[in-house]
């Protein structure tokens, strides 16, 4: 089955110790997208890319860093957590973003716990 | 600024009927989308809107008013696996999704 694939599910690492998040895909899907959301609130968009171009958000911390060496797979790397980056990290999948029909598809997230 | 509004939290009970409102404010529309989200899970689709009406697929409906810049989201026939959090979510005149903070279903026996 096509889908989005995140690993690891959980995560825990020291304050300030660098993390990396992987997702990967089957949908062949143009746009990839990562999300923070925390406990009750609505996700937060930090990057996405159109193939390889990267669009980063005005307000994502520069701790914060994405790379997307192909189609399939996409990486958020957190060069210093903080314990206010205790989250859920959510990827995300769309054919295409110019297209007000099309479909964000989620992956299962990883979910972030800094000690 | 943009905005999306939903209510925290509701209660229903099971077999019953609830309807959950969103309100939005944004910087154009190209379509409004609902997402159902279990604890500590990924949202998953759930309708896409994009013209006045409703919209029926199963136990689930969603409704779209674009003057009042309004939707709902109907579940039928509740059963407990419904329990989730119900996301709102507008696509901008950029192609952005704005989402709303979600609304909280809790379903009772």
């Amino acid at each position: 089955d096509a889908m989005v694939i995140q690993n690891p599910r959980y995560q825990v690492t020291q304050f300030g110790k660098p993390v990396t998040l992987s997702c990967s895909q089957t949908l062949n899907h143009n746009v990839m997208y990562w999300y923070q959301q925390k406990s009750s609130q609505a996700p937060k968009l930090l990057f996405h890319y159109y193939d390889k171009d990267f669009n980063n958000e005005a307000d994502t911390p520069d701790n914060f860093q994405s790379r997307r060496p192909n189609t399939s797979f996409c990486f958020l790397d957190i060069r210093s957590p903080g314990l206010g980056d205790a989250a859920m990290y959510l990827c995300a999948t769309s054919r295409d973003s110019g297209v007000g029909s099309d479909t964000q598809y989620f992956g299962p997230g990883t979910r972030l716990t800094v000690l | 600024g943009q905005n999306i509004d939903q209510p925290t939290e509701m209660t229903a009970t099971e077999g019953a009927i609830v309807q959950i409102n969103c309100t939005y404010q944004t910087s154009g529309f190209n379509g409004l989308f609902w997402y159902q989200q279990h604890a500590g899970e990924a949202p998953t689709f759930l309708s896409y809107n994009v013209l006045d009406g409703l919209e029926e697929k199963g136990r689930f409906s969603s409704f779209l008013s674009r003057s009042k810049g309004y939707s709902y989201l109907l579940l039928k026939e509740l059963q407990m696996k419904d329990s989730a959090s119900y996301l709102c979510a507008v696509m901008d005149s950029n192609y952005q999704l704005i989402w709303g903070a979600g609304t909280k279903l809790i379903i009772k026996p």
